[in-house]
């Protein structure tokens, strides 16, 4: 059975200043690892995802997320948050070998940046 | 190019009755699945279905939940009898390139 485990229920930083969202995974075969972002009564939105290739990847409105292996690990990052990134935070991961499609998503960090 | 669409966005019933959710896919999409999200809660997988065929069930209630995808029309998702557990906001996304688009959802409150 796959899971996500997103470790922090709320993120606090400054605008301006570099913000970390954490994400750990489990998937028996080769991983496929998304961020999602959703803002309130919305749906979700996508923002990045890792396949293969480059362990860093990089998204929509200045994100970015590194693939580690080793670590089981695929956190967000951005170099200087805004106010408007805050949100709500879904970290999915799928195999598509054996799993048909279907994505295991954690349970979401709530991401505040404060002026 | 339209994004995933659901409908309604808003649907209120009382314990007991029906509810119908209902999906268009983006454009050139053949895969739905269905998702919910209960308050304060992370996405959990419900159905999975391609045109006439559900592909994978495992995460849909034994009784009460169905779901469709026909050749023609929407994905529909039926509640029957709904209980106030039911209450919760019901997400579609369709997939292409290995990515899950997401409509905007339909939040359900039973009452």
């Amino acid at each position: 059975a796959q899971s996500v485990a997103q470790p922090e229920d709320q993120v606090n930083v400054a605008e301006g200043n570099p913000l970390t969202v954490k994400c750990t995974y489990s998937v028996s075969g080769n991983p496929y690892l998304f961020w999602y972002v959703q803002y309130p009564n919305r749906g979700l939105q996508f923002l990045l995802k890792y396949i293969t290739g480059d362990n860093l990847v990089k998204g929509s409105y200045g994100f970015e997320a590194e693939f580690n292996k080793s670590q089981t690990s695929f956190h967000l990052k951005k170099p200087s948050a805004l106010v408007s990134d805050s949100a709500l935070y879904f970290c999915a991961a799928n195999d598509y070998n054996t799993n048909a499609g279907k994505s295991t998503f954690g349970d979401g960090t709530t991401l505040t940046v404060k002026p | 190019n339209a994004g995933v669409m659901q409908n309604p966005r808003h649907l209120v019933r009382r314990r007991g009755q029906e509810a119908r959710l209902r999906c268009s896919p983006m454009k050139g999409h053949s895969h739905v699945y269905w998702y919910r999200q209960l308050p304060e809660e992370g996405l959990k997988f419900m159905v999975y279905l391609q045109k006439e065929n559900i592909i994978d069930e495992s995460g849909m209630p034994k009784e009460r939940f169905s779901a469709e995808f026909p050749k023609e029309g929407p994905s529909i998702l039926r509640i029957q009898q709904v209980v106030r557990g039911d209450s919760a906001a019901y997400f579609c996304a369709s997939s292409r390139n290995r990515v899950e688009y997401f409509g905007p959802g339909t939040r359900l409150t039973v009452t």
